[in-house]
């Protein structure tokens, strides 16, 4: 089993804020890494994969990094539709793991 | 348009069964390989089981292993999940999940809006 480490599990920040979330594995998965975006109630949200992939449609402001062990997503400029849960993923062998999840909110 | 929409859900005693079903539209379903993910009530996403597009490849959780079930009937275009066995800690939203393949590995790209399963006596 690969064990992730997403981090922080909240973070506090303001609209116009450039924020980064960590995603750290127990072992290297090359860049079969993807970023998934949940607002409450609803599915979650396809953002980045292989690891620095932007999805069709998703804003520029959304970034992805690393290989390997450790993943970084980055919002350059937060903006009010972006508060919201984010979770990484890795896809490189079964079973599929996903991390904790980070909560962005409202300073 | 992907359209992925989940049935099946509700109350069941804690040693009850219940049949989900993933009705998918949009895309050629027997083309695509398919998940269910789970996410308990205010808890983070857990993967379920992963099936190949024919079938003939299926994986499971521990967690699940043994107690649920996961099939697929192409010429319906459907994803189902038998779930027998079931106790309280199964109380979760599923979902049913799209698996697009690539060159750099097969993730998901689509999620339906989740059905709602409560074990519970």
């Amino acid at each position: 089993v690969i064990w992730m480490t997403q981090s922080p599990s909240l973070l506090s920040a303001s609209t116009g804020d450039r924020v980064t979330i960590s995603c750290r594995m127990s072992q290297g998965i090359s860049s079969y890494l993807a970023w998934y975006q949940q607002k409450p109630g609803k599915a979650p949200e396809l953002l980045i994969y292989a690891a620095s992939t932007l999805q069709s449609g998703v804003p520029s402001r959304f970034s992805g990094s690393g290989s390997g062990t450790d993943f970084t997503l980055t919002i350059s400029c937060l903006q009010s539709e972006d508060f919201a849960t984010y979770y990484c993923q890795q896809y490189y062998s079964f079973p599929w793991t996903f991390g904790q999840g980070t909560k962005v909110e409202i300073k | 348009e992907v359209q992925l929409v989940e049935s099946g859900g509700g109350l069941v005693q804690p040693g009850g069964s219940l049949r989900l079903s993933c009705a998918a539209s949009g895309f050629t379903f027997s083309s695509y390989e398919m998940n269910w993910v789970r996410q308990a009530p205010g808890k983070g996403l857990e993967w379920v089981s992963y099936i190949s597009s024919s079938g003939s490849t299926i994986y499971y959780a521990d967690s699940v292993k043994g107690r649920f079930t996961i099939s697929r009937d192409n010429a319906k275009n459907s994803l189902y999940l038998q779930m027998n066995s079931l106790r309280a800690e199964d109380t979760a939203v599923y979902y049913c999940a799209r698996i697009l393949p690539s060159i750099v590995g097969a993730y998901i790209d689509y999620w339906g809006q989740g059905t709602l399963v409560t074990v519970s006596s």
